[in-house]
């Protein structure tokens, strides 16, 4: 257990829906990523925050969006949804934002448009 | 051509082999380079990193970076059948303002008994 939760664990919805990821980095963790992960794709870095702003952006889609709280949990929002979105999407935490701090994975919340 | 190059696989090999993963990539950016390793329906994990060229040595596991070939690998000793997984490398480039981490495909691994 790496100490990331994520919910929900599943999320079956239909095209043209929006739905909400939560991310609950490991305590002490002011860093969190966003990541999608496909068959076609691969893993592909969506979007990283330390300690409530914005510090990378990947390939993330204008119909996705994220932010991370005061309490520094995190959200992606993923509107307008198409069946390609089907996915699943981690989060992973570290301590700070640097290059080298090791990322701390939750279990994904598995993603399935219809 | 995609920044991070990495064989899928699936590579099969019997108990006890001595296992060779490795990732090319385009960019020079890159500063840092990671292995991680992800169990089926699991998040993936990190195993090594590092942030020069040369090798790194951590158990049965020893990572490898030469820079001016931009060619990064993994080995494995003595593989066990819980080594089965799929190994993903890893690379982030940025500075103190944010740093991008670009993955590999993974490799799919099966250590036979």
């Amino acid at each position: 257990d790496s100490g990331v939760t994520q919910t929900p664990k599943h999320l079956i919805t239909a095209t043209g829906q929006r739905v909400t990821l939560r991310c609950s980095p490991r305590s002490g963790d002011l860093s969190v990523y966003w990541y999608q992960q496909s068959l076609d794709q691969g893993l592909q870095f969506l979007i990283q925050y330390y300690n409530g702003e914005e510090r990378a952006k990947g390939n993330i889609l204008e119909r996705f969006s994220a932010q991370q709280f005061p309490d520094l949990h995190s959200e992606l929002n993923l509107s307008s949804l198409e069946l390609g979105d089907s996915a699943l999407y981690f989060c992973a935490s570290s301590v700070a934002a640097g290059g080298m701090e090791t990322q701390y994975f939750g279990p994904g919340t598995r993603l399935l448009v219809l | 051509q995609k920044e991070v190059e990495q064989d899928p696989g699936p590579l099969s090999v019997p108990e006890g082999a001595i296992v060779s993963l490795n990732c090319t990539y385009s960019n020079s950016a890159f500063q840092y380079f990671m292995w991680y390793r992800q169990y089926s329906r699991k998040g993936p994990e990190l195993l090594m990193y590092t942030y020069s060229s040369g090798n790194k040595e951590d158990g049965r596991f020893t990572a490898q970076v030469d820079k001016s070939s931009k060619y990064i690998s993994l080995f494995i000793r003595d593989s066990q059948p819980s080594d089965s997984a799929t190994y993903l490398c890893a690379m982030s480039e940025g500075n103190t303002g944010g740093f991008k981490t670009i993955f590999g495909a993974g490799t799919r691994l099966f250590v036979k008994a």
